[in-house]
């Protein structure tokens, strides 16, 4: 067990509605990471955030934003969901900002449904 | 644009004996390469990582090897056993605007049969 949890564990959502997916980092990690699983295909890397602050962005849409908060807790905001939204949706934790440092521990996902 | 890629989805093996998977990759900024194992319902796993200064790296049952000139990397698996039947995902870190972020592969699943 890694220590990084997320909630919800499944959750459905109607197109255009706004989701808020939540992580809880591992104690003492700072970076957390969100990456999107689509069916069939590897984790395809949102953002990042260190110590509050979007610290890295990969080619995602602004209605993907996120949160971290003082306790390296992390969520995740979709707005306006589009059916191609629908994947597993994965946190990971890491002690980043030192180069080389990248075992990332990854949370057990939240599957998010859009129909 | 698939800048790491894991061109075998599948591979069946013996009990006992070597799983080989590979990862081809094209981006020469790419530093650092990771190998994640998956169960279902479950988050990536670290299984071993190796730096672009090496070519080999080592940990118990676990063998990565690394060939920069072919951006080519493959993780050795000896002796296989059931217990290691998951997917496994080749990742590639790269340093860019103050972050690192991993690049994934689509996933190989690996069937151990007893």
């Amino acid at each position: 067990e890694t220590g990084v949890t997320q909630s919800p564990t499944h959750l459905i959502k109607t197109r255009g509605q706004q989701v808020t997916l939540r992580c809880s980092s591992q104690s003492g990690h700072n970076t957390v990471s969100w990456y999107q699983q689509a069916l069939g295909q590897g984790p395809q890397f949102i953002f990042q955030y260190y110590r509050e602050e979007e610290n890295g962005r990969g080619n995602f849409p602004p209605r993907f934003s996120g949160l971290q908060f003082p306790n390296y807790s992390s969520e995740l905001n979709v707005n306006a969901l589009e059916l191609d939204d629908s994947a597993l949706y994965l946190c990971a934790s890491s002690l980043a900002m030192v180069r080389g440092n990248t075992e990332a521990f990854f949370g057990q996902g939240t599957r998010l449904t859009v129909v | 644009d698939q800048q790491v890629k894991q061109n075998s989805p599948s591979l069946s093996v013996q009990e006992g004996r070597i799983s080989i998977l590979n990862c081809d990759y094209t981006n020469s900024m790419f530093d650092y390469f990771l190998w994640y194992k998956k169960y279902p319902a479950e988050g990536p796993t670290f299984l071993i990582s190796i730096s672009s200064i090496k070519d080999k790296n080592e940990d118990g049952r676990f063998t990565v090897f690394l060939n920069k000139s072919a951006k080519h990397l493959s993780l050795h698996i000896v002796p296989s056993q059931p217990g290691d039947s998951a997917v496994y995902f080749c990742a590639a870190s790269v340093w860019e605007g103050g972050s690192e972020k991993l690049v994934f592969g689509k996933g190989m699943k690996l069937t151990v049969n007893p």
